[in-house]
C-alpha cells in the first residue's frame, strides 16, 4: 500500500483564489512528520510547510496551511491567494519515527496551474 | 550559505558508460540522502548516510549503482555500467539530526543514450 496518496494529478486555480491540494497518509507509527515541497519548472525541491503527529494546532506559513485530520490521517495543502509562481508541482512526504526518523517518502505529486 | 551543491546538472552520456554524479552538503550537516525522480515512479529514496556511514541502501536499484561518502562535505553516486532505464533526476540532501526539513540539491539531469 501507497504510504503517501495525492489523488490529484494536477489542479487549475485562478489567479487570488484559495486552493486546496489533497494528502492522505498511511502509517502505524505514532509519531511522523508530515511535508509538503514546492517543485517549480526549474526543478528545484523547496520546502513549504511541516506538521509533527502531535502539534494541536494546523501549521501555517504565510500563504501556506496545513489542514491536519489525524483520525481521517490526511494532510491538505491550503495556498490561499494563489500567485502566477505558485504554479509547480507540489509533493507531500512523510517522515516515520520506525525508519530512523529520516528518510522521507513521497506522493507522487500535484502539478497545480495558476491562471490569470 | 551556499546550499548543497550538485555537478553535474546536466549529464548526457551513452550505454555502457560509467557515470558519476557528486554531491556537497550544508555545512554541518549530518544525514545526506540521494534520490532519484522519475515519471513513472515520482521521487524514490536511493540511499542515506550519517556521519558519512551509509545507513539504509535499500532502495539503490541494483549493484551497477554505487555511493560513498569519503568525507562530510563530500558523496558521490555511481552508475556503471549505465543504461537508458538511468535516465533521471538525482537529487542529493542534506540535513542536521536536529532539523525538520531536507534541504535539497538542484539535482542533475542524467540522459543515457
Amino acid at each position: 500500500a501507497q504510504k503517501i496518496t495525492q489523488t490529484q494529478p494536477g489542479m487549475f486555480v485562478q489567479e487570488k483564489e484559495a486552493v486546496t491540494l489533497d494528502c492522505t497518509y498511511d502509517t502505524s507509527d505514532p509519531s511522523y512528520g508530515l511535508f509538503w515541497y514546492k517543485q517549480p519548472s526549474s526543478g528545484e525541491m523547496i520546502f513549504l510547510i511541516y506538521q509533527g503527529s502531535y502539534d494541536q494546532q494546523n501549521a501555517t506559513e504565510g500563504r501556506y496551511s496545513l489542514n491536519f485530520q489525524k483520525a481521517r490521517k490526511s494532510a491538505n495543502l491550503v495556498i490561499s491567494a494563489s500567485q502566477l509562481g505558485d504554479s509547480a508541482m507540489y509533493f507531500c512526504a512523510m517522515r516515520e519515527v520506525n525508519s530512523g526518523y529520516s528518510t522521507l517518502t513521497f506522493g507522487k505529486g500535484t502539478m497545480l496551474l495558476v491562471s490569470p | 550559505d551556499a546550499g548543497v551543491i550538485q555537478s553535474p546538472r546536466h549529464e548526457v552520456t551513452e550505454m555502457g558508460q560509467e557515470v558519476t554524479l557528486r554531491c556537497k552538503p550544508i555545512s554541518g550537516h549530518d544525514y545526506l540522502f540521494w534520490y532519484r525522480q522519475t515519471m513513472m515512479r515520482g521521487l524514490e529514496l536511493l540511499i542515506y548516510f550519517n556521519n558519512n556511514v551509509p545507513i539504509d541502501d535499500s532502495g539503490m536499484p541494483e549493484d551497477r549503482f554505487s555511493a560513498k561518502m569519503p568525507n562530510a562535505s563530500f558523496s558521490t553516486l555511481k552508475i556503471q555500467p549505465s543504461e537508458p532505464r538511468d535516465s533521471a533526476v538525482y537529487f542529493c540532501a542534506s540535513s542536521f539530526i536536529g532539523d525538520l526539513e531536507q534541504y535539497f540539491g538542484p539535482g542533475t539531469r542524467l540522459t543515457v543514450t
